[in-house]
């Protein structure tokens, strides 16, 4: 299975400090994309970083690939209480295995004030 | 505001009754997903259509019957449902099929089965 699994489980930081958030997978991807999940609701799309890519930016969201050590890991900086929510990685394999976008089982953030 | 939309937003059903799930989407993407979210479990495909095609049936039990019409609307037809079952269901849909496009999500139907 090339599901991801996301480290740790659970996060608990306060405002204004970093949170790290690390994603292992366990086959060949074409893709990894990070979601977010506020509590009971949809996902939201972060960051796609493609295999051929090492980091990408987004605002205060930092994302690196390592392919040799099949793992991501999402940064937050300077976090916001608004942060507060479910983060899943999600990994897709290549073009010739159908491209299913599999998910992780997340982590929880929790930004206390 | 993701473009996707769902309803309702929530559900409750008993084991006997049928009910069905909208999505719509206002994106003109041409893929359109149905997952399942249960407490403590990661999300599961259940269904991708690409262009009003079914193209994926992750087995899915045959008491979840699905229906594209078209590429901005899909439907999740649910029957003699088990507690099981319960899980908030969420729609997606993408430009390309697959995992190669992002992809935007409803808010999520939350369903209750007694």
């Amino acid at each position: 299975s090339q599901q991801g699994e996301e480290d740790p489980q659970a996060l608990s930081i306060q405002e204004g400090e970093n949170a790290t958030m690390n994603c292992s997978y366990k086959t060949s991807i074409n893709n990894l994309q990070w979601y977010r999940q506020n509590s009971g609701r949809g996902l939201v799309h972060l960051i796609l970083i493609r295999s051929n890519e090492r980091e990408k930016h987004s605002g205060r969201l930092r994302v690196t690939l390592d392919t040799s050590k099949k793992s991501s890991s999402l940064l937050i900086t300077a976090s916001r209480a608004a942060d507060t929510a479910s983060y899943f990685c999600a990994t897709t394999g290549p073009y010739n295995q159908g491209g299913k976008l599999i998910f992780g089982q997340g982590t929880e953030l929790s930004v206390k004030p | 505001e993701t473009g996707v939309t769902q309803t309702p937003r929530h559900l409750v059903m008993g084991m006997t009754n049928k009910k069905s799930l909208k999505c719509e989407q206002h994106l003109g993407h041409n893929a359109m997903y149905w997952y399942k979210q249960s407490a403590k479990k990661p999300l599961e495909l259940m269904f991708v259509y690409n262009f009003k095609e079914q193209t994926e049936n992750n087995s899915v039990p045959s008491r979840f019957s699905p229906e594209c019409p078209n590429s901005s609307h899909l439907f999740l037809h649910l029957h003699t449902l088990q507690p099981e079952d319960s899980a908030l269901y969420l729609c997606a849909s993408s430009q390309g099929a697959g995992g190669f496009d992002t992809q935007y999500f409803g808010p999520g139907t939350r369903l209750t089965v007694l």
